[in-house]
C-alpha cells in the first residue's frame, strides 16, 4: 500500500530535551516536505526536499533541522524544543515530474512540549 | 504569493442535505488538491483536479482555472462527512517546487 508513515504519532516531552519526528514514504518520490498546523495560522510549511541531499527552508523553519540521507526517509529534528512549537504536524511526499505534483499526507504527529 | 480563499467558513447541514464548498485562488496553477481532514487529525486526499471534474462516490470536484476557482460538491452528506475542508495550490503555480498553499479551510458538522 502506497503511504507517508510518521513516527511517533504523539508526544509530550519537556523544553530543551532533543527529538526527531521520522517520516518515510514508499511510493520513490523525490519531494517531501514537513509543515505544522496550528489553530488560526493553518497549514505552514517549514521545510522541503527536492531529492536526496537537497533541502531549504519552507515558511517557518526556525528551530528546526532536516536531512535527507535516503530518498525515502526525512526525519524532523528539534534540537532543542520549546513550548512554541506545540503543534501538529504533517510530513508530505510527492513526484515532481512533469504533471505529476499530487502530495501525500503521513497521518500527523501531536506534539506537546511542557 | 498566491492568495487562497475558501467559502463558507463553517456549514451545518442535516444528514442527508447537500452541499457546495468553494475555493477562490488569486493567480494561475496547473494543479489544485481537495482535502479532508478528519476529527482526528488526518489529511485524506479527495481530489488531485488541475482543470475539469472529477466524481468519486457522492463527492465531485470541479476546477475552472481560467477563472481561478474550484468547487467541491457532497451530496447525501452523512455524520463521517464532518470535519475541515482544505484546497491547496502550488505557491508558484505551477507546482515545479511541490510547495503548498492550503486555504483556511471549510469546517463542516453533519448532524443526525
Amino acid at each position: 500500500e502506497a503511504q507517508v508513515t510518521q513516527n511517533p504519532r504523539y508526544l509530550i516531552t519537556v523544553t530543551g530535551k532533543k527529538l526527531t519526528v521520522t517520516c518515510s514514504q514508499n511510493m520513490n518520490h523525490e519531494y517531501m516536505s514537513w509543515y505544522r498546523q496550528d489553530p488560526g495560522l493553518g497549514l505552514r510549511q517549514i521545510y522541503y526536499s527536492m531529492n536526496v541531499e537537497v533541502t531549504d527552508k519552507g515558511d517557518v523553519p526556525e528551530g528546526y533541522k532536516v536531512s535527507r540521507k535516503e530518498k525515502r526517509n526525512f526525519p524532523l529534528i528539534l534540537e532543542s524544543p520549546s513550548p512554541n512549537q506545540t503543534s501538529l504536524y504533517f510530513c508530505a511526499s510527492s513526484y515532481t515530474g512533469s504533471g505529476a505534483y499530487e502530495q501525500y499526507f503521513g497521518p500527523g504527529t501531536r506534539l506537546t512540549v511542557t | 504569493g498566491i492568495q487562497v480563499e475558501q467559502s463558507p467558513p463553517d456549514l451545518i447541514l442535516q444528514e442527508g442535505a447537500n452541499s457546495t464548498l468553494r475555493c477562490n485562488f488569486s493567480d494561475s496553477v496547473n494543479n489544485l488538491q481537495w482535502f479532508h481532514q478528519n476529527p482526528w487529525g488526518q489529511l485524506i486526499n479527495l481530489f488531485y483536479i488541475p482543470s475539469g471534474t472529477k466524481q468519486n462516490g457522492r463527492l465531485s470536484a470541479t476546477t475552472v482555472a481560467t477563472e481561478r476557482y474550484s468547487l467541491l460538491y457532497i451530496s447525501s452528506s452523512q455524520t463521517t462527512d464532518s470535519g475541515v475542508y482544505f484546497c491547496a495550490v502550488p505557491r508558484d503555480g505551477s507546482g515545479n517546487t511541490g510547495k503548498l498553499i492550503f486555504g483556511q479551510g471549510t469546517t463542516l458538522q453533519v448532524k443526525p
